[in-house]
């Protein structure tokens, strides 16, 4: 069963700071995302990594993909209070079946 | 492009009544969608997977008679859930993969339906 985790789970920042949110993954996986939620509303794509050394970047958010350790970073950068949200990491295990999602890091970012 | 839109955004019902939460691909086909139920502040559960003309795939744990699903077109698919009690009550999403040609591949989610259940 694919199992993905991500740390920290509650995340309470200053503004201007930098900070990093990891997900670990069970098994070998074709994808990997990361998806941005703000309260009462749905899910918002951010990335979507499809390879050993992938990185993305958008705005203030970097994230990363290292398929051998099973890890993906999103990397957090001059924290504003607008990055304020739940974001989650989710697996698909072959393209196109069923994704599976980390319980999600809530991020506050304090002014 | 590839927008699921979803609808209704919230509902009311009363108990024992029965509520249907419609899941479109507006600008492309989706032969697969899929449904989650997302409790407060907890990650999205994956409740079925919805195959066009054939019949939905529950994940262990989900009641196929309570939930009912139906994929009867390429750009539609309806979650019914029925004879709602309160403990129904949840905030219900509905995905699709895009297709590769016009993302990224990624799967994107419709906008969430919020069910109470009275």
């Amino acid at each position: 069963e694919l199992k993905v985790e991500q740390n920290p789970l509650f995340l309470s920042m200053q503004e201007g700071k930098n900070y990093t949110i990891y997900c670990n993954y069970s098994t070998t996986s074709d994808r990997l995302y990361w998806y941005r939620q703000d309260p009462g509303k749905s899910l918002e794509s951010l990335f979507v990594l499809l390879s050993n050394g992938a990185v993305k970047q958008e705005g203030r958010l970097m994230a990363s993909l290292d398929t051998k350790a099973r890890l993906s970073t999103l990397h957090i950068t001059a924290a504003v209070h607008d990055l304020s949200a739940t974001y989650f990491c989710a697996v698909d295990k072959t393209s196109g079946s069923r994704l599976t999602f980390g319980e999600g890091t809530q991020l506050t970012v304090n002014p | 492009g590839a927008v699921v839109s979803q609808h209704p955004s919230r509902v009311i019902c009363k108990s024992g009544t029965s509520v249907k939460i419609e899941c479109r691909s507006l600008d492309f086909q989706a032969t697969t969608m899929f449904w989650y139920r997302q409790f407060p502040k907890k990650s999205l559960m994956l409740m079925a997977t919805s195959n066009e003309g054939s019949k939905a795939t529950y994940e262990q744990g989900v009641e196929k008679d309570k939930f009912l699903i139906n994929h009867a077109s390429l750009t539609l698919s309806t979650l019914t859930v029925t004879s709602a009690h309160p403990e129904d009550s949840s905030f219900y999403i509905c995905s699709a993969r895009a297709p590769l040609e016009r993302v990224w591949g990624g799967y994107t989610f419709g906008s969430g339906t919020r069910l109470t259940v009275v």
